[in-house]
């Protein structure tokens, strides 16, 4: 079955630092999304990738949609402490599956 | 305001007990999920329905059960056949079934064991 990776697990930047987290899934993908989770809160979905090599901005994120529809990444340039959280990756290829998540922690 | 409603944000569970997680949604969506999430994991779907009286399992649906009455409503029971309840359940909608669209959450409930 799909098997989605999303690595590093945990990032810690200093503020102004840049982060980056990549998602990689096993089969090509119809899709990709993108949550950000806040400590103690619930997922809230930030971007949908669907084209081959697609970049879409919002402010400071960019988000990457491999040429090959199987790999993706989130970048956020100069860190803010409004950043931390856990960012998901949500691979859809008939099924949705989640990647584990990378928890960002950000140092003022 | 429109959104999604969990209740109650804890609850305890005692052994051999059956419980029901609430979840209203105001959306107008077609399909709702429930999610439960690990400490360090990503959310694994339990189970998911995308039209009232229909209801698909997902990847862990071994001792859940779930209803789908009215569109509004998607209310989950951890039976005491689940031998691991203690997690965040989280539920889910959006507009049309499918896994094409955003999905919208709650809040979440924290289940522990007593």
């Amino acid at each position: 079955g799909q098997q989605v990776m999303q690595i590093p697990q945990y990032q810690h930047v200093q503020e102004g630092e840049d982060f980056t987290t990549y998602c990689n899934s096993s089969t090509t993908l119809s899709n990709i999304q993108w949550y950000k989770q806040r400590p103690g809160g619930h997922p809230v979905f930030l971007i949908q990738l669907v084209k081959s090599g697609e970049v879409k901005k919002q402010k400071r994120l960019t988000f990457q949609f491999g040429e090959a529809k199987k790999n993706s990444s989130l970048h956020i340039t100069a860190t803010q402490t409004t950043d931390v959280g856990t960012y998901f990756c949500a691979a859809n290829n008939n099924d949705m599956r989640f990647g584990a998540g990378t928890r960002l922690t950000v140092k003022p | 305001d429109g959104g999604i409603t969990q209740s109650p944000k804890y609850l305890f569970r005692k052994e051999g007990q059956n419980v029901t997680l609430s979840c209203e949604q105001n959306l107008n969506h077609d399909a709702m999920y429930w999610y439960r999430q690990d400490p360090g994991q990503g959310l694994r779907l339990i189970y998911y329905s995308q039209i009232v009286n229909d209801f698909q399992k997902g990847d862990i649906a071994e001792g859940y059960s779930v209803s789908r009455e009215k569109k509004e409503s998607f209310p989950l029971t951890v039976t005491s056949a689940q031998k691991n309840p203690t997690a965040f359940y989280l539920c889910a909608s959006s507009t049309k079934g499918g896994h094409n669209q955003p999905q919208h959450f709650g809040d979440g409930t924290r289940l522990s064991i007593l």
